[in-house]
C-alpha cells in the first residue's frame, strides 16, 4: 500500500494567515492527489484534484501543488469557515489511502 | 446533482455481519464511475473499504478481503456493503461516495452524510 503522511498534524491559524499543509507519499504518485475538507459530523468534499486544480465551486484561496511525492495544500488567506480537517489522498495505485488529516484550529 | 444516501442497522454484536445499503438518486448507479465505501473510526483518519463497478466488477481493500462483500442492484439504484465477522474495530462513521475517474484517477466527490455502525454486544 502507498502511505500518506501529512504535516503538520494540526495547527492553529488566525483568520487572514497563510497556512500550508504538506503530504507526502511513500511511492512516486505522478500528480494522482486529491484533497479533501472535513468539517465535524459532515462528510468530507473535495477541495482539489489531480494535485493542483480547483474542484468546482471551492474558493480561489485554495491552491495545491507538488509533484512524484511531495505535495502542498495553501490556504492563501485563512477564512472562518476553513477551520476544519484535511485530508489528502492518492489515486495512484489501489488501495486508495488517505493521510491522516490535519486539524486547523482557530488561534 | 448526485445525491447518496446510507441506510442500515446502527449496532451490531461482535462476530456478526455489518450490512449497510446506499441509495443512489438524480443519478445512475450504471454511470461509468465506481461506487465506494470509505469508513472513519471514531476520531481518526479515512480509510478506503472497497468499491464496485455497475457491472459488478469489485475492488476491495485487501486488510478487509475475505470478511467483504459489496454488491449492486441495477434496479433498486442500490449498492450495498456486507462486513462479516465484525469486532469493535470495525465500530466507524461508513459512508458511500461515487469515484469519478477523471484527470487524477479516483476522486470520491459525492459523498453520503454517513452512518454510525457500533460494534458491541
Amino acid at each position: 500500500d502507498i502511505q500518506m503522511t501529512q504535516s503538520p498534524t494540526s495547527l492553529s491559524a488566525s483568520v487572514r494567515d497563510r497556512i500550508t499543509i504538506t503530504c507526502r507519499s511513500s511511492h512516486n504518485i505522478s500528480t494522482y492527489l486529491h484533497w479533501y475538507q472535513q468539517k465535524p459530523g459532515k462528510a468530507p468534499t473535495v477541495l482539489i484534484y489531480h494535485a493542483s486544480s480547483l474542484e468546482s465551486g471551492v474558493p480561489s484561496r485554495f491552491s495545491g501543488s507538488g509533484s512524484v511525492t511531495d505535495y502542498t495544500l495553501t490556504i492563501s488567506s485563512v477564512q472562518p469557515e476553513d477551520f476544519a480537517t484535511y485530508y489528502c489522498q492518492q489515486s495512484y495505485s489501489a488501495p486508495w489511502t488517505f493521510g491522516q488529516g490535519t486539524k486547523v484550529e482557530i488561534k | 446533482q448526485v445525491q447518496l444516501q446510507e441506510s442500515g442497522p446502527g449496532l451490531v454484536k461482535p462476530s456478526g455481519t455489518l450490512s449497510l445499503t446506499c441509495t443512489v438518486s438524480n443519478g445512475s448507479i450504471s454511470s461509468l464511475t465506481w461506487w465506494t465505501w470509505v469508513r472513519q473510526s471514531p476520531g481518526k483518519g479515512l480509510e478506503w473499504i472497497g468499491e464496485i463497478y455497475y457491472s459488478g466488477t469489485t475492488n476491495y481493500n485487501p486488510s478487509l478481503k475475505g470478511r467483504l462483500t459489496i454488491s449492486v442492484d441495477r434496479s433498486k439504484n442500490q449498492f450495498s456493503l456486507d462486513l462479516h465477522s465484525v469486532t469493535v474495530a470495525d465500530t466507524a462513521v461508513y459512508y458511500c461516495a461515487r469515484a469519478s475517474r477523471g484527470p487524477g484517477g479516483h476522486k470520491f466527490d459525492y459523498w453520503g452524510q454517513g452512518s454510525l455502525v457500533t460494534v458491541s454486544s
